[in-house]
């Protein structure tokens, strides 16, 4: 079945660590998106990917890196600078740089620090 | 900077009722709107996509419509059942910069 798949589904980090968050698709699509999501929120972007070996910071980067490797797979580093990196994260694809295509999600990763 | 109001924040009513969510946004240069649903803890299903061209789509008990010059969606539901329970969030996709923002969403209760 295509899809978005995200791991791990729940993590734990401790102050001071990176994590990484990953996040695969195999729809083919070129564009990947990073959404941070907090209680009774909405979605804030993070970072996005319009291309391999191309990405743009969202709204919200401080504290995040990513990297755009493989056409498949945007994983989501969460370094020791975001100061309040507690929330649920979700990966997103769409098939092109056209505005007008659908957006697909993942079911999530929730991180919490210790 | 684009703006996405969605009301009420919360929403309860009876199984069988007809009901209208509300999405509203500033800035009407947009490529599309689309609607979500979130279960708890879950990721986002697609529900419906409006390109800036419509007016409005149509999925089994669900439509969407999109008036872009006043800046507004609405995503009616028709005979509401206990299952439709669930956060609904609308989206847009805006042309300048091309990026999606989101509404904080509108949490349905369907009670049976």
């Amino acid at each position: 079945d295509g899809g978005i798949t995200q791991s791990p589904k729940y993590l734990f980090r401790k102050e001071g660590q990176n994590v990484t968050l990953s996040c695969e698709q195999n729809l083919n699509h070129d564009a990947m998106y990073w959404y941070r999501q907090d209680p009774g929120q909405g979605l804030r972007l993070i970072y996005y990917s319009q291309i391999v070996n191309d990405f743009q910071k969202g709204d919200i980067a401080e504290g995040y890196s990513v990297s755009r490797e493989k056409k498949e797979s945007f994983p989501l580093t969460v370094t020791s600078a975001q100061k309040n990196p507690t929330a649920f994260y979700l990966c997103a694809s769409n098939p092109g740089t056209s505005g007008y295509n659908e957006q697909f999600f993942g079911p999530g990763t929730r991180l919490t620090v210790l | 900077k684009q703006e996405v109001t969605q009301i009420p924040a919360a929403l309860s009513v009876p199984e069988g009722e007809n009901l209208v969510l509300n999405c509203s946004f500033t800035d009407s240069a947009i490529y599309n709107l689309q609607w979500f649903r979130q279960d708890p803890g879950k990721g986002l299903t697609s529900l419906l996509l409006i390109q800036s061209s419509q007016r409005e789509q149509t999925s089994g008990r669900l439509n969407a419509s999109l008036d872009k010059s006043s800046g507004r969606s609405t995503l009616y539901i028709a005979a509401s059942q206990p299952g439709d329970s669930a956060t609904y969030l609308c989206a847009v996709r805006d042309t300048n910069a091309g990026k999606s923002t989101f509404g904080d969403g509108t949490t349905l209760t369907v009670k049976p």
